[in-house]
This record gives structure tokens, sequence and C-alpha cells, in this order.
């Protein structure tokens, strides 16, 4: 079985400056990959970035990086010079796999983290 | 453009009645997936498909069914036997071997029962 917990149901940050979105997992899978997706207010799922277990190199994709502890499990967002855009919904999802790494396929999904920054 | 659309976008049903539900991807994705999201909360998987003509329950799949006889389609029934089913609802598809492709999701669909 899987599991994702986002312990921080809401988060504030100042515009520009850089907030840490937390996201701990547990599974027994032998391979699996961490997604973080956005959900603004009209309810779509905008992927964000991604990370293999197997990744040695913490991910990044412009603004967004995740910081990848395995040992932790955990896998936080940092989102750096915040826009009044970020705000939004934010989770963490995981896709579990095979000692191959193959694809299991179905995403499980944290409770989410409502981030909303101030101009 | 390739993507994924539900439809329709806002659904009332009346206690008692079934609802189908839409999900059409034209992104040659094997697997697809319903989930069901409540009012500030995650996703919960209610049903997932790998492959044509083969699903399998997901998380909350009670009150729930689908069929999946085409590649492009993946249709969500709400039945009566589904207690609650005021909810915000979203298809999404992904290949379903490559542990590297993040699921790309539809539009979602607002159900409300009245």
């Amino acid at each position: 079985a899987q599991k994702i917990t986002q312990t921080q149901p809401g988060m504030f940050v100042q515009e520009k400056e850089a907030v840490t979105l937390d996201c701990t997992y547990d599974t027994s899978d032998q391979s699996y990959g961490l997604f973080w997706y956005k959900q603004p207010s009209s309810g779509e799922m905008i992927f964000l970035i991604y990370q293999g277990s197997y990744d040695e190199q913490n991910a990044t994709e412009g603004r967004y990086s995740l910081n990848f502890q395995k040992a932790r499990k955990s896998a936080n967002l940092v989102i750096s010079a915040s826009q009044l855009g970020d705000s939004a919904m934010y989770f963490c999802a995981m896709r579990g796999g095979d000692a191959g790494g193959t694809s299991y396929g179905k995403l499980t999904f944290g409770q989410g983290t409502i981030l909303t920054v101030h101009p | 453009d390739g993507g994924i659309t539900q439809s329709p976008k806002y659904l009332f049903r009346k206690e008692g009645q079934n609802v189908t539900l839409s999900c059409e991807q034209n992104l040659n994705h094997d697997a697809m997936y319903w989930y069901r999201q409540d009012p500030g909360q995650g996703l919960r998987l209610i049903y997932y498909s790998q492959i044509v003509n083969d699903f399998q329950k997901g998380d909350i799949a009670e009150g729930y069914s689908v069929s999946r006889e085409k590649k492009e389609s993946f249709p969500l029934t709400v039945t009566s036997a589904q207690k609650n089913p005021t909810a915000f609802y979203l298809c999404a598809s992904s290949i379903p071997q490559a542990g590297n492709t993040e699921a790309f999701f539809g539009q979602g669909t607002r159900l409300t029962v009245v």
C-alpha cells in the first residue's frame, strides 16, 4: 500500500519569497515516482515536477525544485520567487513500480496544501 | 491539440437516478483513471483501466461503474447506490508502464445531487 502525507493544510508566503511545501510518503514498492501537481480554483490539475526514486539529483523545473530525501521518505516542493499566480492547492502524488522500474500506473494523492501568496 | 475532454462540466442529478460522466482522450494513452475530489480534500481513485476491455476497482468503487470498450473513452456511471455522489470528478490518462511520465487530467465534472 502507498500513502502520501501533506501535513500543512494551508501556507502563506509573501510575493517574491520562497516557500517549501512538505510531503512525506510510505511505500513498499521497489521503485516509485513522485509528482507535484497544482490545482487552481478552476479545478484543472497542472503537472509541475517529477522525481524518480533512483534519481540521484533533485529535480528542478524553472522556479520549482523538489527536495528529495529518500532515507527520510520526503519529497518537498520548493517554489522560489513566489508570484500571485502561484496561489492554488498543491498536491503531492506517488506512482509505484516493480524492481525493474515498470510502473503500476495509478497515482496516489496526498490531501493537499492550499498556498496563498500575499502581495 | 491532444488532451482529455470531460463532459459535462456541471451535472445535476436527482436522488435515485443514474448519471454517466464522459471522458475522452486523444493522447493514445492505454491507461485511464477516474478520481473523486471532495471540497478541500485530495483525490481518491474510483476505477482505473490499463488497457481496453479491462478495468480494476480503486479505493472507493462502491456505487460506481465503468466501461472501457474503446481506447479513447472511459465513461463513469454514478449509480443510485452511491450514497453521497456530490463531488468533483476528474478523469486522467497516462502511459501505464512509463513511471516517469505524468498523468494528464481533464477539466473535471462537478456533480450535484438535488
